[in-house]
């Protein structure tokens, strides 16, 4: 399979402890995108890289969310001292970057995070 | 501030009822648009997209989305659903990253 995957699918934490999920996007993709989907809602957008640069950070990225994509390739997101309200869905898609053109974004099944 | 609303939250048909999805984008510059579709257990697929040109487009399954930039909108359509069409439609905005509308839930009864 070679689409974006991520990892874990679920992850069930404490309030308190810190959290790391990992995104694998395709191959040769150099966009990378994280999402935030909340029950009823439609995905929000918090950051997204082209190759190892982190180039738009939503305000919604509080200082306890940290994403990083040290070689350009995969990229973590680590959220600290985690809160209720960050139980969600996190999503991650990727896509190419042509000067001037869009193209499309294609996801990732998504880290489900659960705070107790 | 850039914003995309979808008029319906959940939508009930009966097989080979038409349909059709609202969709108003808030936003001023040049606009990308799109339909997303999640089926059950599934991730986000692109159904379809306009970035210019003809302003009604053609998507996978037999859905189609018409752009009318004097009303801000773009409605998702399709002549006759099926029950394998019960998912959930997101609409979104690109100017650089996705702006979603928070989602429409159909479910078609066979």
């Amino acid at each position: 399979d070679t689409g974006v995957s991520q990892d874990p699918r679920h992850k069930i934490t404490k309030r308190g402890q810190n959290v790391t999920f990992r995104c694998d996007p395709i191959s040769e993709h150099n966009r990378l995108y994280w999402y935030r989907q909340t029950l009823g809602q439609g995905p929000e957008f918090l950051t997204y890289f082209q190759n190892e640069a982190q180039l738009e950070k939503s305000r919604l990225l509080s200082d306890r969310f940290s994403a990083e994509r040290p070689k350009g390739s995969f990229s973590t997101l680590e959220i600290q001292r985690t809160e209720q309200g960050d139980s969600a869905m996190y999503l991650c898609a990727s896509s190419t970057q042509t000067s001037g053109t869009y193209n499309e974004q294609f996801f990732g099944p998504g880290t489900r995070l659960t705070v107790l | 501030a850039q914003s995309v609303s979808q008029h319906n939250h959940h939508v009930i048909l009966s097989e080979a009822a038409s349909l059709e999805l609202g969709c108003n984008y808030s936003y001023g510059g040049t606009v990308n648009l799109f339909w997303y579709v999640q089926y059950p257990g599934q991730h986000l697929q692109l159904l379809l997209k306009y970035f210019s040109g003809d302003p009604l487009v053609k998507g996978i399954k037999g859905f189609e989305a018409e752009f009318i930039k004097s009303k801000f909108s773009f409605n998702l359509r399709k002549p006759s659903v099926q029950w394998s069409d019960t998912a959930e439609y997101f609409c979104a905005v690109n100017p650089r990253k996705l702006i979603f509308g928070q989602g429409t839930e159909l479910s078609v009864k066979p």
